[in-house]
């Protein structure tokens, strides 16, 4: 079983509608959860880290992370065309500080 | 602050030949994580350093890859000798231990024919 997994996509969403990106991991103990936004050519830039249960919202962004189901998701609100990106998501393997990355999800917002 | 710097930020290289990448993380961070990233594979952790010393390195493929990170502000990847399979872009990482938030640099697309 892969320690990250992602729906590769691609995901096309219509300008202005909410975009759901799910992304599952394998081991239990994980602490600490991060999504990456990568453009074509660039670097992955992170976006929202989320520690507990529960919802975390920053501006058009809400992570969502169940321990127990092993789920982590991210929402973009009013989805732009800029939004259009391959997301990664990464977990902290905590008892040894490892940042393992799912494949990423190709998003495309669609004008 | 300057963020993660790689070096060089393209490499082409003839099978056979030596290729060093280097990586200089953020002042203060004490982890640093050299990555590997392929179409096929993605984003491969190769290994991490936690306050200069080699943690975990089962992420590095063949014995041709070595890394080290002889003082705080600066760490190598030497591929030795390259492949054409070997041909991917490196990223460099680095975090503070508290918050686990990891920074990447642009990265060193290496091409290896």
């Amino acid at each position: 079983q892969k320690e990250v997994e992602q729906n590769s996509g691609p995901l096309s969403v219509p300008e202005g509608a909410i975009a759901s990106l799910n992304c599952t991991y394998s081991d239990r103990v994980s602490q600490s959860f991060f999504w990456y936004r990568q453009y074509s050519g660039k670097s992955p830039e992170l976006i929202m880290s989320i520690y507990s249960n529960g919802d975390k919202e920053d501006g058009r962004f809400t992570a969502q992370l169940n321990k127990a189901s092993q789920y982590v998701s991210l929402l973009i609100r009013d989805s732009q065309p800029s939004d259009s990106a391959t997301y990664l998501c990464a977990v902290n393997m905590n008892r040894d500080d490892k940042i393992i990355f799912g494949k990423g999800t190709r998003l495309h917002i669609l004008p | 602050d300057a963020g993660v710097i790689q070096s060089p930020r393209h490499e082409v290289t003839e099978m056979g030949q030596e290729v060093t990448l280097r990586c200089k993380p953020i002042s203060g961070h004490n982890s640093l994580f050299w990555y590997r990233q392929t179409m096929m594979r993605g984003l491969e952790l190769l290994i991490y350093f936690n306050n200069n010393v080699p943690i975990d390195d089962s992420g590095m493929p063949e014995d041709r890859f070595s890394a080290k990170m002889p003082n705080a502000s600066f760490s190598t990847l030497k591929i030795q000798p390259s492949e054409p399979r070997d041909s991917a872009v490196y990223f460099c990482a680095s975090s503070l231990g508290s918050d686990r938030k990891a920074f990447f640099g642009q990265g060193t697309r290496l091409t290896v024919v």
